[in-house]
């Protein structure tokens, strides 16, 4: 069963505009949530994370929000760049009964922005 | 360099055969994992390990076999490589957030 989902394969918005991308979680015990972008034949790379006792983290261009209630974050990406084309991963630790935590990731959604 | 590095970054092998992808980090993370990305599934975890000499399977294991006998490295091993296996490997390492080597793309033939 997957913990972590992103029920939007591909999203497509114009340069300049906003790129909302969603994630929906069921585990209720995650506590940390990261994003991940990655570009074709590179590995994924860090975005930005929230931790549970917010609802919101912003680093310049890029601002995640979280519901906990509804176990819902969303990424945001204002102004949207040509730059930011991308598949972005949401993820989560999931700590395990012995203490050791393996992060599980989304399916991801393929950004392309328009000029 | 400091970093994350996956060998090789391609790799086209036959049916049956033995393959060991190799990852190697200069951190000395505790934690090191072993995802694979197939279209439509995102990032599947096969193995991961919390330290040296401890290894623990992810969702989809079967047909995989890891080490780690030293801190820096978490080979993975096709034990009779089969065309499911067919896909982008990634090895990452973790302290905070993970760090992704660049894959390694493995066809099956």
């Amino acid at each position: 069963d997957q913990q972590v989902k992103q029920n939007s394969p591909s999203l497509s918005v114009q340069e300049g505009r906003i790129s909302i991308l969603n994630c929906d979680y069921t585990n209720s015990m995650f506590d940390y949530f990261l994003w991940y972008k990655k570009y074709p034949a590179e590995g994924p790379t860090f975005l930005i994370s929230i931790s549970s006792i917010k609802d919101k983290n912003e680093d310049g261009r890029f601002t995640v929000f979280l519901n906990k209630s509804a176990k819902h974050l969303s990424l945001h990406i204002v102004p949207s760049q040509p730059g930011d084309s991308a598949v972005y991963f949401c993820a989560a630790p999931e700590t395990l009964i012995q203490g050791a935590q393996k992060l599980v990731f989304g399916q991801g959604t393929r950004l392309t922005i328009n000029p | 360099d400091a970093g994350i590095t996956q060998s090789p970054r391609y790799k086209i092998t036959e049916t049956g055969r033995q393959v060991t992808l190799m990852c190697h980090q200069t951190w000395s993370h505790s934690y090191m994992f072993w995802y694979r990305q197939d279209l439509g599934h995102g990032l599947r975890l096969i193995y991961y390990s919390a330290a040296a000499d401890i290894t623990d399977k992810g969702e989809v294991p079967d047909g995989y076999v890891v080490s780690r006998s030293k801190t820096e490295n978490f080979p993975l091993t096709l034990e009779s490589a089969t065309r499911s296996q067919t896909s982008v490997y990634f090895c990452a390492s973790r302290h905070g957030e993970a760090f992704f080597g660049q894959g390694t793309r493995l066809t099956v033939v």
